[in-house]
């Protein structure tokens, strides 16, 4: 089974500069989360997708931040503009469903570094 | 403050066992996870642990749950320097309809040949 794929590995942008995040969950999965996690800290959830839609996304900095799973496949994460803030991990990844026994899968995340 | 909390690091020698604590805040968390992330990489579920049940037992790896106390505990037998990683604590909070995984900060695990 392939796992999560993530791209770029690495992003090195400067303040106020775009910048987008790919995800493709495993086939068949219907949720689809993503997470930030900051340096020596656990993951943080930013937007929780069921198929196409928005299941929670409370902590999404949505003056900035935006993100969209059209097909209900792949999703892309924006940021836009970037502030050194944002530096961090992105992590994607995605469950069989929603509900409370379906175990997370991750990618590799990609690394964001804003100067 | 966090939802669930871990102690920050845990220094073993090689072969003796380890074990990782964790205290959690929903009380009707069904399943409860623990997950290994290595660097550079994605965090990989090890293993989880119904609320049902209070130990369970997968090769080198037990989970024991206390819910009356909300705390969990990863404990691995014979600890190899493989397993040199940070270790995650995770709940499924259910918030406004929805179940919202919820991670600990991370306890980073040392093990010194």
């Amino acid at each position: 089974e392939a796992g999560v794929a993530q791209s770029p590995r690495y992003k090195i942008i400067e303040k106020r500069q775009s910048v987008a995040f790919w995800c493709n969950p495993i086939s068949g999965h219907a949720t689809l989360y993503w997470y930030q996690q900051i340096l020596g800290q656990g993951p943080k959830l930013l937007i929780q997708f069921q198929n196409n839609g928005v299941v929670d996304d409370s902590q999404l900095p949505k003056d900035r931040f935006s993100a969209e799973r059209l097909k209900g496949v792949d999703s892309t994460l924006k940021i836009q503009p970037a502030k050194l803030e944002d530096s961090a991990v992105y992590l994607c990844a995605s469950s069989w469903s929603w509900d409370n026994n379906s175990p997370l899968h991750f990618g590799n995340g990609t690394r964001l570094t804003v100067t | 403050g966090e939802d669930v909390e871990q102690s920050l690091f845990l220094s073993v020698r090689e072969g003796d066992s380890s074990v990782i604590n964790c205290t959690y805040t929903d009380s009707s968390s069904t399943y409860l996870y623990w997950y290994k992330q290595e660097p550079g990489a994605g965090l990989q579920l090890l293993t989880y642990i119904f609320s049902n049940m209070d130990m369970k037992q997968d090769q080198r790896l037990t989970v024991l749950l206390n819910k009356k106390d909300k705390h969990l505990s990863l404990r691995i037998a014979d600890t190899q320097t493989g397993d040199s990683a940070i270790y995650f604590c995770a709940e499924i909070l259910l918030s406004g309809g929805s179940y919202i995984p919820t991670f600990g900060r991370g306890t980073s695990l040392i093990v010194h040949p």
